[in-house]
């Protein structure tokens, strides 16, 4: 089944401990992006990989960073979470090398205490 | 900085009406427009928009996009209870893909 995956989908944590939710995608896309979802903020994006070893900012990078070594993975990486950093976070991917219709994951929801 | 702007916030109608949901943006080098629905958690993907005036037609749903005023619509005809989401409009821009989101429309279709 085509699918893009997150783990862990539910997280506390505290704050200052290093956390990575891993996101795989099995469709080949070359597109991939990290958001975070906030009420009344809508969704954001962190950053976002047009091919293997390129990444590029979003609007909310800071706190976050990311890798693509390889092109069906793209995992985001806190390296010290803080409490603004609760959140719940897609990962999405697109089989365009440009943003188009993007096919979401099914979200991680973290929270850092 | 890039905007996308939905209204309205919120929205109830009842079965078997009409919707109009808006989407305004001011964005540097504007690549195209996407519409998404949110039901309980990720998004699913509905339209994307590149040419002014061109309709973009999927059965009760149809959406529009004028250039020229910055703005599109995504209309919803014969409403029913299982269109009730969250309507997420964004724009991708720039020569590298960078999205921006609108915070959203929601809304709830009553019987």
């Amino acid at each position: 089944e085509a699918q893009v995956t997150q783990n862990p989908r539910y997280l506390i944590t505290v704050t200052g401990k290093k956390l990575t939710v891993t996101c795989s995608q099995n469709m080949n896309h070359e597109y991939m992006s990290w958001y975070r979802q906030d009420p009344g903020l809508g969704l954001r994006q962190i950053y976002y990989s047009m091919n293997v070893e390129v990444t590029d900012k979003g609007d909310v990078p800071e706190g976050y960073k990311v890798s693509r070594k390889e092109k069906r993975n793209f995992p985001l990486i806190l390296e010290s979470p803080s409490p603004n950093q609760t959140s719940l976070y897609f990962c999405a991917s697109s089989p365009q090398t440009l943003a188009g219709e993007q096919y979401f994951g099914p979200g991680t929801r973290l929270t850092v205490t | 900085e890039d905007k996308v702007v939905q209204s309205p916030l919120s929205l109830v109608v009842h079965e078997g009406d009409t919707v109009t949901l808006n989407c305004s943006y001011e964005v540097t080098n504007f690549r195209s427009l996407l519409w998404y629905k949110q039901e309980k958690k990720a998004p699913t993907f509905l339209f994307m928009l590149t040419s002014s005036g061109i309709e973009k037609k999927s059965g009760r749903l149809s959406s529009i996009l004028d250039k020229k005023e910055l703005f599109s619509i995504l209309n919803i005809t014969a409403t029913q209870t299982g269109d009730s989401a969250i309507y997420l409009c964004a724009v991708v821009t720039g020569t590298a893909s960078k999205l921006t989101f609108g915070t959203g429309t929601r809304l709830q279709v009553t019987l």
